[in-house]
């Protein structure tokens, strides 16, 4: 059985603020993790993944994400956010079928 | 242009009707999905096709049924439709290996009256 936790439902920051979305999981097997971005009225966006190697993975638009297993963590971070990234983000693990958590809405003030 | 493809974006109805919705991915992936996202943004997947075998089939109402024709489709019919049946349904396919990427529809929003 997997499982996410998304933590925090809404985060707000300024813009050019940086910011950290977080990310638990629990899962039994292979580890392969992603993030999301879902804009108003939209289908969900690939942002980033980890499957092996290197913990901190780079994505689009400036996100990266660093996984622990330690921790089991994936979290998400930007170091400059723009009011343009405001949107829900969703922390999937998954193999055959991706479970996601219940998303983090973003809000970014100009 | 390669993506996933949903229709309708919106569509509207009357408790007990049929509705039928496509998908179409033009990426070459051999699996796609459908997934239900509710009021509150939850996403729950409903059934996931490879090749066009059934390969997930999570616990869903009879009144859904998935039909793929090619690898390339996968529509989702609902059989006499329940209010709680409005949501927003959400089509995806994925490439193949260890780590796919997900690609997803912009999605069929349904509203049952």
């Amino acid at each position: 059985t997997q499982t996410v936790s998304q933590s925090d439902a809404h985060v707000t920051v300024f813009e050019g603020d940086s910011v950290e979305l977080r990310c638990n999981y629990s899962y039994g097997g292979s580890i392969y993790l992603s993030w999301y971005i879902q804009h108003h009225g939209r289908g969900l966006q690939f942002l980033l993944k980890y499957y092996s190697g290197n913990p901190v993975v780079q994505g689009v638009n400036g996100f990266e994400a660093e996984f622990s297993k330690s921790d089991s963590s994936f979290h998400l971070r930007k170091a400059s956010v723009h009011w343009s990234d405001s949107a829900v983000y969703f922390c999937a693990a998954s193999l055959y079928k991706p479970t996601f958590g219940k998303g983090t809405s973003l809000v970014v003030h100009p | 242009e390669t993506a996933v493809f949903q229709t309708p974006n919106y569509h509207v109805t009357q408790v007990g009707n049929e509705v039928s919705f496509n998908c179409k991915q033009t990426l070459g992936h051999d699996t796609m999905y459908w997934y239900k996202q509710d009021s509150k943004k939850l996403l729950k997947i409903m059934f996931s096709y490879n090749n066009k075998q059934l390969i997930v089939n999570e616990t869903v109402p009879r009144r859904f049924s998935p039909q793929s024709s090619d690898k390339a489709h996968l529509n989702l019919r609902i059989k006499s439709v329940e209010p709680e049946d409005s949501a927003v349904y959400l089509c995806a396919s994925s490439s193949p290996g260890q780590a796919p990427d997900y690609t997803f529809g912009s999605g069929t929003r349904l509203l049952v009256i």
